[in-house]
C-alpha cells in the first residue's frame, strides 16, 4: 500500500457542479494534511491545509479529515474550467518530511 | 516578490556530462528541499537541508549531490547524468522543518531535464 494513495483519474466533473477529490493515508502519515493544484508544466500551489478532524472551507474549496478512517478529501463547488488541473494530496510524518500522492487529474467540462 | 528561482527550465544533456541546477530563495527559508516528479510516481524527495552546511538524503538521493554553502541557494549536482534521471524536478523552502505543518512549501517553477 502507498503511504499516501490517490485515485489517478481522470476525474471528468460538469462546469458549476462540486469535484470531489479523495486521498487515503497509511499510519506513517499522520499529522498535517494539504491540497496542492498543479497546473501542467507547472509548480504545485498550495491551496489548503487541515489538522485537525472534520471541515475546513476557504472559499469555493473545502478539506475534509477523518482521522479514524485515514482520509482527507477536497470539494470543489462551483467548478470551472481554470479548475482543471491535477491535485496533489501531501501528509507530514512524524519527522516532519511532507509525503507525497501522485496526484488526481481534474478536468471540468465546460 | 517573495521566490524560489530555479535555472535552468529546460536542459537536454547527454549521459556522463556533469550539470547543476541552482536554486535561489528570497525568503531567508532555512528549510530547502528538492523533489522529482515523474508520471505515476508523483513527487518524490531527493535531498533536503534543514539550514546552512546541514543537509541529508530523502527518498531518492542516488546519482545527486548537493551543497548549502549559504542560507538561500541549494544546488542540485549531477555528477555523472543517466537516462534515468530524465524528470521534472522542483526545488523548495520552507521557514524552517517544523513550518511544514502550518506554511507547506514554496515550490520553484521547476526544471525539465532531459539526459540522452
Amino acid at each position: 500500500q502507498k503511504e499516501v494513495e490517490q485515485n489517478s483519474g481522470p476525474l471528468s466533473v460538469p462546469e458549476g457542479a462540486i469535484a470531489s477529490l479523495n486521498c487515503t493515508y497509511s499510519d506513517r502519515v499522520s499529522q498535517s494534511f494539504f491540497w496542492y493544484r498543479q497546473y501542467s508544466g507547472k509548480s504545485p500551489e498550495l491551496i489548503m491545509s487541515i489538522y485537525s478532524n472534520g471541515d475546513k472551507e476557504d472559499g469555493r474549496f473545502t478539506a475534509q479529515l477523518n482521522k479514524a478512517s485515514q482520509y482527507v478529501s477536497l470539494l470543489i463547488r462551483d467548478s470551472q474550467p481554470s479548475d482543471s488541473a491535477t491535485y496533489l494530496c501531501a501528509g507530514l510524518d512524524s519527522n516532519y518530511q511532507l509525503i507525497w500522492g501522485a496526484g488526481t487529474k481534474l478536468i471540468i467540462k465546460p | 516578490e517573495a521566490q524560489v528561482t530555479q535555472n535552468p527550465r529546460y536542459l537536454i544533456t547527454v549521459t556522463g556530462k556533469k550539470l547543476t541546477v541552482t536554486c535561489s530563495q528570497n525568503m531567508n527559508h532555512e528549510y530547502m528541499s528538492w523533489y522529482r516528479q515523474d508520471p505515476g510516481l508523483g513527487l518524490r524527495q531527493i535531498y533536503y537541508s534543514m539550514n546552512v552546511e546541514v543537509t541529508d538524503k530523502g527518498d531518492v538521493p542516488e546519482g545527486y549531490k548537493v551543497s548549502r554553502k549559504e542560507k538561500r541557494n541549494f544546488p542540485l549536482i549531477l555528477e555523472s547524468p543517466s537516462p534515468n534521471q530524465t524528470s521534472l524536478y522542483f526545488c523548495a523552502s520552507s521557514p524552517k522543518i517544523w513550518d511544514l505543518g502550518n506554511y507547506g512549501y514554496t515550490f520553484g517553477s521547476g526544471t525539465r531535464l532531459t539526459v540522452v
